[in-house]
């Protein structure tokens, strides 16, 4: 039973593009929604993350928007470069411990 | 700092053979957790320990072990190693105090089952 959708599998943007990853979640106790960023070789490292009591969050070219009557949180890239390639991850959980991952977001970015 | 340390990095076993895989975090985090990451499935949580002396199962816990017996570290052991049990091993530590405290994880075991 997969408990956070991810989509798309993969991703090609061109460099200065907006890169859109989408999540899906079914388990409304849910209170912590992070990002997960991992380079080939690499243990994932937190992007971002927000809680359900705001619609958006931002730091620096990422932001999350988050829809929680969807049920739903997205990953924005803003002016996405080649050192932005990697595969991101999303997550749920409760109290920020047992993370549910996503399946995982391949990004490429070419100059 | 060295943060959370995982060894060996790689490892191949035959099926039937036990290991223990390592890890060891120098942030005294109280909570501890391991993960195994497949393709297309993303990672999924195998054992996790809220401090010294407790652990309790995750997600994916059949054939595997685990224990606490120290703040810092937690190992992992396959008792008996299966094909399915390939994979790529992650562990992770959080301090406990305060919201939004991020896990961290590990560079990773690769582990090959023959």
């Amino acid at each position: 039973q997969q408990q956070v959708k991810q989509s798309p599998q993969s991703l090609i943007v061109q460099k200065g593009g907006i890169s859109i990853i989408n999540c899906a979640y079914e388990n409304t106790a849910f209170d912590y929604f992070p990002w997960y960023q991992q380079f080939p070789g690499k243990g994932p490292a937190l992007l971002i993350a927000i809680r359900p009591d705001v619609s958006e969050k931002k730091e620096g070219r990422f932001t999350i928007s988050f829809n929680k009557s969807a049920k739903q949180f997205s990953l924005h890239i803003m002016d996405s470069q080649p050192g932005d390639s990697a595969t991101y991850f999303c997550a749920a959980s409760k109290d920020t411990d047992k993370l549910i991952f996503g399946t995982g977001t391949r990004l490429q970015v070419f100059p | 700092n060295a943060g959370v340390t995982q060894t060996p990095k790689f490892q191949v076993l035959k099926t039937g053979q036990s290991m223990t895989l390592q890890c060891a975090q120098d942030m005294n985090h109280e909570y501890m957790s391991w993960y195994r990451q497949d393709p297309g499935m993303g990672l999924r949580l195998i054992h996790y320990s809220v401090g010294a002396g407790i652990t309790d199962q995750g997600e994916v816990p059949n054939g595997y072990n685990v224990s606490r017996s120290t703040t810092e570290d937690f190992p992992l052991r396959l008792l008996s190693a299966a094909p399915s049990q390939t994979s790529v091993y992650f562990c992770a530590s959080r301090i406990r105090q305060g919201i939004n405290q991020p896990q961290h994880f590990g560079d990773g075991t690769r582990l090959s089952i023959l």
